[in-house]
């Protein structure tokens, strides 16, 4: 079964750090780009952000709202992706979820486009709040 | 503001038939066809429903359908059940900027 779990959402002061976990199974994890979306309380999906597969470079991506404040990276060795958040805002609080896709797509030889998304995890709450 | 137009809300009766549609630019659904469907229970996780406009994936009931025209995408629910009420996001590839822009969601009441 293709499965995301993250994890490492919390209760986090104005200004301070936290980095969530994603850790992927049942599929092969360096194949693929790894996304981060969030959604705000009552709010709709928001992108924040990809890491594409170290085939197309493992370069990132970053929606404008978390550019230089958040860092993703990926370790494939552990089938996992990261999401390192700084200087946290009251603005941040969201649950945070981590998928698959995004970029390009190499599979067998062919090589395609993927901006969609799937599968998603179960999500993790950060709270910012002081 | 969402960059993507969706109603905020549309209705049905089991059994029935109802769109919902997702209004962009040039830049992003009318440009690509890279637009894809999302629904999201209460407290779950979004699933994947519909990509690149109009396909299914693996296990996503037939009832479940997606086209678009112009800057125009639409989700097309079918024989309406009571397990399809939720809310559906639609997303889509952007040129510039931010790469993944969405609606603001649309909550379907199976009344």
């Amino acid at each position: 079964e293709v499965q995301l779990v993250e994890s490492g959402g919390g209760l986090v002061q104005p200004g301070r750090s936290l980095r969530l976990s994603c850790t992927a199974s049942g599929f092969t994890f360096g194949e693929h780009a790894m996304s981060w979306f969030r959604q705000a309380p009552g709010k709709g999906l928001e992108w924040v952000g990809f890491i594409r597969s170290k085939v197309f470079g493992g370069t990132i991506e970053y929606a404008a709202s978390v550019k230089g404040r958040f860092t993703i990276s990926r370790d494939d060795s552990k089938n996992s992706a990261y999401l390192h958040m700084d200087s946290l805002k009251t603005e941040d609080t969201a649950v945070y979820y981590c998928t698959r896709g995004g970029g390009r797509y190499c599979s067998g030889g062919s090589c395609y486009s993927r901006w969609w998304f799937d599968p998603w995890g179960q999500g993790t709450l950060v709270t910012v709040s002081s | 503001q969402s960059a993507l137009t969706q109603p905020a809300s549309v209705s049905g009766s089991p059994g029935q038939s109802i769109t919902i549609s997702c209004t962009g630019t040039s830049s992003d659904i009318g440009g690509y066809n890279y637009v894809s469907w999302y629904q999201q229970h209460p407290g779950k996780a979004p699933k994947l429903m519909i990509y690149d406009v109009s396909n299914r994936p693996s296990g996503v009931s037939n009832r479940f359908s997606g086209s678009k025209s112009g800057n125009t995408a639409s989700l097309t629910i079918s024989g309406l059940q009571a397990e399809d009420e939720a809310d559906y996001y639609c997303s889509s590839y952007i040129s510039a900027g931010t790469l993944v822009v969405f609606g603001g969601g649309t909550k379907l009441t199976v009344l």
